[in-house]
């Protein structure tokens, strides 16, 4: 079964520094990737994706997310986080099939002003 | 804009009670999905649906059951409720791409459901 580890699980930061939220998963095969938002009190969203072709995709809000395939890893930044960056994350697995999806355990991200 | 409406945002039952959760859909999406959203474990997948009347097991399907009778409409139901069901309950819907390849998922706004 796929398994999604996103090592921190909290992360603090001062405004405009830099972002690196680390996620990795087990499934060798052909995967689509999600990483999504969830600002507090807001909906899950979707920040970005990946299913094929560039392996640097770009999101919304100066995001941005690396496929490496070879480490299956799918790492999010962001060169200059702003308070409003404020959120958890989530990465996100599609494989084997049927439209299945596992999701990471999620990042707590603090921006502090 | 997608909209995923659930019938409640909060919710408490007592122990052994039979406990309905409504999502509804109105981009005419083919896929539905239930998670569960606990602390330090992320989102758990439940159920889903990719048609009417179709379902699939997730990953944690124990204790729970489903209904999709209309296409926008997917509804989770706890036969019995217990403490360890005390969570928050997300309902997601997205397109189908093809037999095996989804597409972004919409959330809805989740049923914080606490069980006595």
């Amino acid at each position: 079964a796929q398994s999604v580890s996103q090592h921190n699980h909290h992360v603090i930061l001062s405004e405009a520094a830099s972002l690196e939220l680390g996620c990795n998963y087990s499934y060798g095969g052909t995967v689509n990737l999600f990483w999504y938002v969830q600002y507090p009190g807001q909906h899950l969203q979707l920040l970005l994706k990946y299913f094929s072709g560039d392996p640097l995709v770009k999101g919304i809000k100066g995001f941005e997310a690396e496929f490496i395939k070879s480490k299956f890893s799918f790492n999010l930044r962001k060169p200059s986080v702003q308070w409003s960056d404020t959120a958890e994350y989530f990465c996100a697995v599609e494989s084997g099939g049927y439209q299945k999806v596992t999701f990471g355990t999620g990042t707590k991200l603090q921006v502090i002003p | 804009d997608v909209k995923v409406t659930q019938s409640s945002r909060y919710l408490v039952k007592r122990t052994g009670e039979k406990v309905f959760l409504e999502c509804v859909q109105d981009m005419d999406h083919e896929n539905m999905f239930w998670y569960r959203q606990d602390p330090g474990l992320g989102l758990r997948l439940i159920y889903f649906s990719y048609d009417v009347k179709m379902k699939e097991k997730g990953d944690i399907p124990e204790g729970y059951s489903v209904s999709r009778e209309k296409k926008e409409r997917f509804s989770l139901i706890l036969e019995s409720a217990s403490t360890n069901q005390t969570s928050m309950y997300l309902c997601a819907s997205s397109f189908s791409n093809g037999p095996t390849v989804g597409d972004t998922q919409y959330f809805g706004p989740g049923t914080r459901l606490t069980v006595l």
